[in-house]
Parts: structure tokens; sequence; C-alpha cells
């Protein structure tokens, strides 16, 4: 069975940085492309950046470049999400899910993250 | 950046109606298109890609459709576990975007 459980979530001062894991099982990691999702509270969908199965090539919405970085370690089975500079809008629900040819079959719980002093 | 644009972003309906959910692109993203259901608290879930493909285990009563920078998503016959937000999303180009969601509820 496929899990994708996220972690890391909380509650951050403005400025401040937290860094998302995901924690995947039941395929073979190595072989998937995988994504960060977000939504903020009342809000909708935002895609914020995918990263290759191999870790070589990484793409992210234009708005968050710079201050949030994607990686990997496929030998842990694990995907990250490093955000510096965090600000209240980043306040949200953040999803890792695992890509299909651009969609998401499968997502995990999401971890909250808020961005408030 | 590609827009996608939802319509409606409400829609009210009973049990056993037609809808339909109308997604525009601001440019021709071909057919690379997704539908998702959402329901409160939940992470999404996939219905929909290649705008009418429908994903394995999803009820035949939803269906997608079109190209280029118009597409529709239907559910023939709502049911009472349909009333949920309706998201349909790019994969074209990056970045990839959302719609803003369409909402059905109970009329």
């Amino acid at each position: 069975e496929v899990q994708l459980v996220e972690s890391g979530g909380g509650l951050v001062q403005p400025g401040g940085s937290l860094r998302l894991s995901c924690a995947a099982s039941g395929f073979t990691f190595s072989s998937y492309w995988m994504s960060w999702v977000r939504q903020a509270p009342g809000k909708g969908l935002e895609w914020v950046a995918n990263i290759k199965y191999d870790g070589s090539e990484k793409y992210y919405v234009d708005s968050l470049k710079g201050r949030f970085t994607i990686s990997r370690d496929n030998a842990k089975n694990s995907l990250y999400l490093q955000m510096n500079s965090l600000r209240a809008a980043d306040t949200a629900v953040y999803y890792c899910a695992r890509e299909r040819y651009g969609s998401w079959v499968y997502w995990g719980q999401g971890t909250l993250v808020t961005v408030s002093s | 950046d590609i827009q996608m644009t939802q319509s409606p972003s409400t829609l009210s309906a009973s049990i056993g109606d037609r809808v339909t959910i109308t997604c525009r692109a601001s440019q021709s993203i071909s057919g690379s298109l997704a539908w998702y259901q959402q329901k409160p608290g939940k992470a999404p879930k996939l219905l929909i890609y290649k705008a009418s493909n429908l994903e394995s285990g999803v009820p035949s009563r939803f269906s997608g459709s079109g190209s280029g920078t118009e597409f529709y998503f239907t559910i023939s016959s709502l049911q009472p576990d349909d009333f949920a937000t309706y998201y349909c999303q790019h994969y074209n180009s990056y970045p990839w975007t959302f719609g803003q969601g369409t909402k059905v509820e109970i009329k």
C-alpha cells in the first residue's frame, strides 16, 4: 500500500525557517517524481515544487523561488521541503504527492504550517 | 503562467441532477488537464487525467471532456457522496496551476 506521511509542520515566527519531511512507503520511491502542494486555510490548491526521481531536476512556482528548496533522499525514501524567510502568506497545509505524468494519485494527509508571531 | 478559471465557483444541486463544471485555460494546454475532488480536511482525490481519462476506481458517473483552452467536468447523476469541492489543474508547462475550485452544495 502506498503511504505518504508528512511531518515537520508547526508554528513558526515570520522570517523563520522550517523543514518539512515526507516519508514514503509501499512503492519504489526512487522511480517517481514527487511534488509539494499547499492549501492556505479556506483557500484553493497551489502547486509548490517538484523533483525528478533522481533529484537532477527541480521546478518551483515562481513566487517561491529562492525561499523554498525541494530535495529528496532516495536511500531514506524521503522527500523534503526547506522553507526559509517564512511569511504569514505561507500559512497552509502542505501535502506531498506522488506524480504520474503531471497529476497526483497518491497524497499524504498534509502537515499544517502556521506563520505567526 | 497559465491561468485556470473555473465556473461556477459554487453550484447548488439536488441528488440525481446532472452537473457540469467548466475550466478555461488562458492559453492552450492541449489535453494536459486533471480534475480532483476534495472534501473538508482531506487530501484531494484524482478523478480525471488527460482531460477525459477516468482514474481507476472512480465511478463512471464522473467524466471529463475538452481540449485546448476549454474543458468540462460532468457528474451525470449527483450522489450524496459527491458534495465536495472540485478543482481542475493543468500540467502542460511549469508552473502547474489549479482553478480556484467549484463547491458543489446541496440544493
